[in-house]
């Protein structure tokens, strides 16, 4: 079974620039999370979609952040623009049914 | 508001010792809980969990106790091996919402 893909691994931007990641769940997962992990801390919830629907975005800063579920399936996670606190991993992660999420290798993005 | 608490940043047994690993949470509706181990560069993976009906869980060498009278609960690791060297998180959800709530992680170290 194939994992979670996210991609870029890795990317550096100057403060004010945009980003993007990108993210593909495990094939027929219909929950998909997006996570932020500031070093020396754990994973934090930012948005969790189940199919394409939006089930909790209430630590998702939304004045600069954003995130889509195309056709319940992949999804995209934009930060426009970046500041440098965003300076994270992002981790993508997706489950079926119950609470074990799976998760990919992470997108680290430097904000300098 | 840190609803999952792991107090040891790091820890250091020896081969073939036992690893315990600590976590205590604050919300009493909290009704599972996982262990995610963590290699640099790579996201979390799943390690092993527990039902709040529960008061252990047993797979190989490692086990999950959960004290819910004094919201705490341990992962331990017997024996250890230096393979288990990584970073642990413990996590905590409620209501089946797959929402997952993390520690701050606690880094392991098994000296061969």
């Amino acid at each position: 079974e194939a994992g979670v893909a996210q991609s870029p691994r890795y990317k550096i931007i100057e403060k004010r620039q945009s980003v993007a990641f990108w993210c593909n769940p495990i094939s027929g997962h219909a929950t998909l999370y997006w996570y932020q992990q500031i070093l020396g801390q754990g994973p934090k919830l930012l948005i969790q979609f189940q199919n394409n629907g939006v089930v909790d975005d209430s630590q998702l800063p939304k004045d600069r952040f954003s995130a889509e579920r195309l056709k319940g399936v992949d999804s995209t996670l934009k930060i426009q623009p970046a500041k440098l606190e965003d300076s994270a991993v992002y981790l993508c992660a997706s489950s079926s049914l119950g609470y074990q999420a799976f998760f990919g290798q992470g997108t680290r993005l430097t904000v300098v | 508001d840190q609803q999952v608490k792991q107090n040891s940043p790091s820890l250091s047994v020896q081969e073939g010792r036992i690893s315990i690993l600590n976590c205590d949470y604050t919300n009493s509706m909290f009704d599972y809980f996982l262990w995610y181990k963590k290699y640099p560069a790579e996201g979390p993976t799943f390690l092993i969990s527990i039902s709040s009906i529960k008061d252990k869980n047993e797979d190989g060498r490692f086990t999950v106790f959960l004290n819910k009278s004094a919201k705490h609960l341990s992962l331990h690791i017997v024996p250890s091996q230096p393979g288990d060297s990584a970073v642990y998180f413990c996590a905590a959800s409620s209501g089946n919402t797959g929402k997952l709530i993390f520690g701050q992680g606690t880094t392991l170290q098994v000296k061969p």
